[in-house]
C-alpha cells in the first residue's frame, strides 16, 4: 500500500507570491491534516479535512487555506507569502475520525520564501 | 483549546542508559496520546500510543505512562541505542473530535 505522498518536495518562492501544496493520502483514508514544522516550534496544526469538509482549523492567518477533493486528496494554499512562512509543511492521513487509528505522515514539502 | 508542553527540549544519554521525556496537557477531555519519532530528514512515525482508559503501555524497550489526574504522560526508553537518536514528539487529542496537538519536541542524542 502506497504511503502518504506530498508534492512537490521542495519549493522556493518569492515574498508576495502564492503557493499550492498537494497531499495524496493512503488509499481508503478520508481524514487529512496539515501541519507546519519549524525549528523550535514543533508541529503546529493548520487544518483538518474529512470527507471534503474542514473539521478543524488552527490559529493561522487567512492567507493559509485548504481544501479536500472527493478522492480525499488535499491541497493547501498560502497567499501573499512572507519570509516567516518558510517551513516544512507536513500532511497526515488517517482512516477516519472516531477511532483510535494511527495518523501517517507524508515526507513533507519544504517551502523556502526569499 | 488543547495545549501540550514537552520537556526537556534536548536530552543526551549514554548508550545503554534510560531516557525519559515528559509531557503535560491542558484539556481534561483529551483521550488519546501518541508519541512520534522523527529521524533527521524523515517523516514523523508513530512509535507508541496510549488511550485514557489505560495507565501504562509497553512495547519492548519503549513504554508510556499516563496520569489523568495530573494530566501528564511520559515516554520511557530503556537500554538506549544510537539508532534511538531522533526528535520525539508527544501529542494529545480528543479522538474523533479534535486534531492532534503536538509538543515542541525533544531531541534525543544517544552517545556510544
Amino acid at each position: 500500500k502506497a504511503g502518504v505522498t506530498q508534492t512537490p518536495r521542495y519549493l522556493i518562492k518569492t515574498r508576495g507570491q502564492q503557493v499550492t501544496l498537494s497531499c495524496s493520502p493512503i488509499s481508503g483514508h478520508r481524514s487529512v491534516s496539515w501541519y507546519q514544522q519549524t525549528p523550535g516550534q514543533g508541529l503546529q496544526f493548520l487544518f483538518e479535512y474529512f470527507s471534503e469538509t474542514q473539521r478543524n482549523k488552527g490559529n493561522f492567518p487567512g492567507r493559509f487555506s485548504g481544501r479536500q477533493f472527493s478522492n480525499s486528496r488535499s491541497e493547501m494554499n498560502v497567499s501573499t507569502l512572507e519570509l516567516g512562512d518558510s517551513a516544512l509543511y507536513l500532511c497526515a492521513s488517517s482512516f477516519e475520525q472516531g477511532s483510535f487509528t494511527e495518523a501517517f505522515f507524508g515526507q513533507g514539502t519544504r517551502l523556502t520564501v526569499v | 483549546g488543547e495545549n501540550v508542553e514537552q520537556h526537556p527540549s534536548t536530552l543526551s544519554v549514554q548508550e545503554g542508559d534510560s531516557a525519559v521525556i515528559k509531557c503535560t496537557y491542558s484539556d481534561s477531555a483529551s483521550n488519546y496520546f501518541p508519541w512520534y519519532k522523527q529521524e533527521l530528514g524523515k517523516r514523523p512515525q508513530l512509535i507508541i500510543d496510549i488511550r485514557s482508559n489505560v495507565g501504562e503501555k509497553k512495547d519492548q524497550r519503549i513504554a508510556v505512562t499516563l496520569n489523568k489526574t495530573a494530566k501528564h504522560f511520559s515516554l520511557h526508553i530503556t537500554e538506549t541505542q544510537p539508532e534511538d537518536s531522533a526528535v520525539y514528539f508527544c501529542a494529545a487529542s480528543i479522538k474523533g473530535n479534535t486534531p492532534l496537538v503536538f509538543g515542541k519536541g525533544t531531541r534525543l542524542s544517544v552517545i556510544a
